[in-house]
């Protein structure tokens, strides 16, 4: 079945410092969606990329779909503490499955 | 918009205790539902889409007597825990997709935890 991978798994920064996390679908996607979930809270959408190469930014946040979409990236420029959370993809064509997520740790 | 509200917020049962779940659209319709399951530290895993008027589709693995699911209107979807076991304590977290969106996107309701004793 289709799997997709994020990695990585955890990810500690200093306040300030950039992230990124990256998103590996087994198979092509119809488009990936991104999702924030704060710990002890539920996912929240952030974002959907549709077109092959697509990018989109939200102030901070700048977010990336391949050329083959298959993978994707989420970008954190100037990490804050607010950041902090688990970032999920999550893509499919008839039934979407969820990539591994990847946990951000903001160090203040 | 797009609000998702899901009740209980938490529940705690005895083993063999059937125990429901609402999930509810509060400002929108929603033709499909998503039931999930997160245990901790993981990713979440779909148990069954819930389609209105109609059975749900449950995922490989996942035992459909033991988890009903009903989807009687457009903004309300259950979910059943038939006979409750220690290994069925979770998160459950249900999302609703909106009647007209693309079927990718989800807005998810706060969650349900589940513990069996």
């Amino acid at each position: 079945g289709q799997q997709v991978m994020q990695i990585p798994q955890y990810q500690h920064v200093q306040e300030g410092e950039d992230f990124t996390t990256y998103c590996n679908s087994s198979t092509t996607l119809s488009n990936i969606q991104w999702y924030k979930q704060r710990p002890g809270g539920h996912p929240v959408f952030l974002i959907q990329l549709v077109k092959s190469g697509e990018v989109k930014k939200q102030k901070r946040l700048t977010f990336q779909f391949g050329e083959a979409k298959k993978n994707s990236s989420l970008h954190i420029t100037a990490t804050q503490t607010t950041d902090v959370g688990t970032y999920f993809c999550s893509g499919g064509y008839q039934k979407v499955t969820f990539g591994t997520g990847t946990k951000l740790q903001v160090i203040p | 918009g797009a609000v998702v509200s899901q009740h209980p917020s938490r529940v705690i049962c005895k083993s063999g205790t059937s125990v429901k779940i609402e999930c509810r659209s509060l400002d929108f319709q929603a033709t499909t539902m998503f039931w999930y399951r997160q245990f901790p530290k993981q990713s979440l895993m779909l148990m069954a889409t819930s389609n209105e008027g109609s059975k749900a589709t449950y995922e490989q693995g996942v035992e459909k007597d033991k988890f009903l699911i009903n989807h009687a209107s457009l903004t309300l979807s259950t979910l059943t825990v038939t006979s409750a076991h220690p290994e069925d304590s979770s998160f459950y977290i249900c999302s609703a997709v909106l009647a007209g969106g693309t079927q990718n996107t989800q807005y998810f309701g706060p969650g349900t935890r589940l513990t069996v004793l």
